[in-house]
């Protein structure tokens, strides 16, 4: 199976910041790396799909980048409801695998 | 527009099965994939396995192999996860989620299970 090695697990950052996440495959996957949101109590939102295309309604500071085995997620300028945890997941078909999941607070 | 509704919260005791549904609407039942998405409280998410509802073909991460079943009724647009033998450990939300090539576009609101003696 294809493991999912995200970093870091937390980070603080101050509103305006730029943040950036990485995501490595254990194994080439193409560009299949898609990227979510998830806030407390709520279902994961998807933000960036196939490595670097946004979502339909997902703001522009959110952008993604990477093949292969090395994928990095970007959020341009921290905003305080982008206060959320964010995985990684790759699809090696059929099977999906999340990474472990980076927790973005405020400073 | 597209709706996947969950069934309520279970308590279950060790050993015991649960078979949560999931309600899709707004959107051709059999045109995409349902994946099973399980989260414990506080750690990250863990995908159970997926299933065409238009074959029935289900594929499952192996740490569930043997234990999980996935189903759907068709004429009412539902699918199901069945867990069996279930353990302390099984403790947590189990979502069904919508998938989209390879990935997940819409989820269901979660169904928090609660395996406890």
């Amino acid at each position: 199976d294809i493991q999912m090695t995200q970093s870091p697990s937390s980070l603080s950052a101050s509103v305006g910041d730029r943040v950036t996440i990485t995501c490595q495959a254990s194994q080439d996957i193409s560009n299949y790396l898609n990227w979510y949101q998830q806030k407390p109590g709520k279902a994961p939102k998807l933000l960036i799909y196939d490595a670097s295309n946004l979502e339909t309604g997902v703001p522009s500071r959110f952008s993604g980048s990477g093949s292969g085995t090395d994928f990095t997620f970007t959020i341009s300028s921290l905003q305080p409801e982008d206060i959320a945890t964010y995985y990684c997941q790759q699809y090696d078909n059929p099977l999906l695998t999340f990474g472990g999941g980076t927790k973005v607070e405020i400073k | 527009q597209v709706q996947l509704v969950q069934s309520g919260a279970e308590v279950k005791k060790p050993g015991a099965s649960v078979k949560v549904s999931c309600k899709a609407s707004g959107y051709t039942f059999t045109s995409y994939d349902i994946n099973w998405v399980r989260q414990a409280t506080g750690q990250g998410l863990e995908w159970m396995g997926w299933m065409n509802p238009n074959s029935g073909n289900t594929g499952y991460a192996q740490k569930f192999q043997g234990r999980v079943t996935m189903t759907r009724n068709t004429s009412i647009s539902t699918a199901y996860m069945e867990l069996s033998s279930l353990r302390s450990e099984d403790t947590a939300v189990y979502y069904c989620a919508r998938g989209r090539e390879g990935e997940i576009d819409y989820w269901g609101q979660g169904t928090l299970v609660t395996v406890s003696s």
